[in-house]
């Protein structure tokens, strides 16, 4: 079974600009998260949606925003990039189960994005 | 919102020793408390959960243990090896989760 994956790897920007991360769930789950991971802190909650739509967004400004498609993958876009924007930004998916905790979260690997 | 403090930051231990890391947290509505190991360049793995009701689960090597009165929760590691080195996070909430910042776990040879 192939797990969650995520693209890019690696996004270098400058400030300013914008970024678009990509994942793909794993076969079957159809709610996918976003978080972000700065260098020493933990995972900070972004993002949650489900059946294509957002349950639930963590304490980020309007200028982190995604979606989910019909296949389930989701794409994270960020505006006007920052230099605070700089972390691991990771994605993890789950079998539909409501709220935190009603199924297993299941992590990629992540896309690190690099503001100049 | 949910406040998670986890202890120690970091954790050096011999291999054949056990590891405890320990997580609290605030909101008392929490029901789901996962435990999960990153390795470097490696997102986050689930490697054992625990629900509001019931206090202990074992999986191998591996336990968590639960004091909702408390409000804290455990990672226990027996018989330590060094691929067991990694970064751990504990997570907790009710609706979304909240993580704890992490303890990096050192098992020397």
């Amino acid at each position: 079974e192939a797990g969650v994956t995520q693209s890019p790897t690696h996004l270098i920007k400058t400030r300013g600009q914008q970024a678009t991360l990509r994942c793909s769930p794993i076969s079957g789950h159809t709610s996918v998260y976003w978080y972000q991971q700065a260098l020493g802190l933990g995972l900070q909650f972004l993002l949650w949606y489900d059946e294509g739509e957002e349950r639930n967004r963590g304490n980020f400004p309007p200028r982190f925003s995604g979606r989910q498609f019909p296949n389930y993958s989701s794409e994270l876009n960020v505006n006007a990039l920052e230099l605070e924007d700089s972390a691991l930004y990771l994605c993890a998916s789950s079998l539909e189960g409501g709220n935190w905790g009603g199924q297993p979260q299941h992590f990629g690997d992540g896309t690190r994005l690099s503001i100049l | 919102g949910e406040n998670v403090e986890q202890h120690p930051s970091t954790l050096s231990v011999q291999e054949g020793d056990s590891a405890v890391i320990k997580c609290t947290y605030s909101d008392s509505a929490s029901n789901y408390f996962p435990w999960y190991k990153q390795e470097l360049g490696k997102g986050p793995q689930l490697i054992i959960d625990i629900r509001s009701n019931v206090g202990e689960k074992k999986d191998q090597r591996i336990a968590v243990t639960l004091n909702k009165t408390a409000k804290h929760f455990s990672l226990h590691i027996t018989e330590t090896q060094p691929e067991d080195s990694a970064v751990y996070f504990c997570a907790s909430g009710s609706y979304i989760p909240t993580f704890g910042r992490g303890t990096s776990l050192i098992v020397h040879p």
